[in-house]
């Protein structure tokens, strides 16, 4: 009954390596997002879709890609990691772009070797 | 665009006192308020919401926070802490308006360590 769901929950990884992290909600949510949490706890928004559209990038570098597949579906991609990407990845979704709550996912501890 | 002061990065409190986390925000446009906790290891759990209405809001695990306007804050508040009460608590604010679209802008995070 998870409502969003994140694999893989850890995720090690050498630099110069291409990985993607999934993100799925049950919640019948029309707007996902990406979140970083770097290692001194602070959270910034990276991505923001609705109804499989980007709306918000948050000067990300482009070795991110997100990807929706669908509405229920929001995933990142990373090219050619890095030490910096270090950092716990989170998804979240709200009903739409007006809502005001947001749901979060477990989380996504990527540690780049 | 908004931003947010957590002026405590960590809080030690003995259990079963009262502790306070303070917050304040800054924003040229209205916005919604939100305090949310994060146990170790894990992801973000909404403690609570200010949307409208009374200033004070009540959450889960009997914290609370009170909306100031003119200070611009909005501070949480427990009156008798427990050791499950340890965690992450961060302070986020979207804009009022289509704030959906922008996400969350969060604080950096008050760590409260509850001390037997």
């Amino acid at each position: 009954d998870t409502a969003v769901s994140q694999t893989p929950k850890y995720l090690v990884t050498q630099m110069g390596n291409d990985k993607s992290i999934k993100c799925e909600q049950n919640l019948g949510h029309d707007t996902m997002y990406w979140y970083k949490q770097d290692s001194k706890k602070f959270l910034k928004i990276m991505f923001s879709y609705n109804n499989k559209e980007l709306i918000i990038n948050e000067t990300v570098p482009n070795r991110f890609s997100p990807k929706s597949p669908d509405k229920a579906h929001l995933n990142l991609h990373i090219n050619s990691l890095e030490l910096g990407d270090s950092a716990v990845y989170f998804c979240a979704s709200s009903q739409d772009v007006s809502s005001n709550e947001q749901y979060f996912g477990p989380g996504t501890r990527l540690t780049v070797t | 665009a908004q931003s947010v002061t957590q002026l405590d990065s960590q809080v030690p409190v003995f259990e079963e006192a009262p502790v306070e986390l303070r917050c304040n925000y800054s924003s040229s446009v209205s916005v919604y308020l939100f305090w949310y906790v994060q146990y170790p290891n894990q992801g973000l759990q909404l403690l609570l919401k200010y949307l409208s209405g009374s200033t004070l809001v009540k959450g889960i695990n009997g914290f609370e926070a009170e909306f100031n306007k003119s200070q611009t804050s909005f501070h949480l508040r427990k009156p008798s802490v427990h050791i499950s009460d340890t965690a992450e608590y961060f302070c986020a604010v979207t804009k009022f308006s289509g704030g959906g679209a922008d996400g969350l802008t969060f604080g950096k995070g008050t760590h409260l360590i509850i001390q037997p």
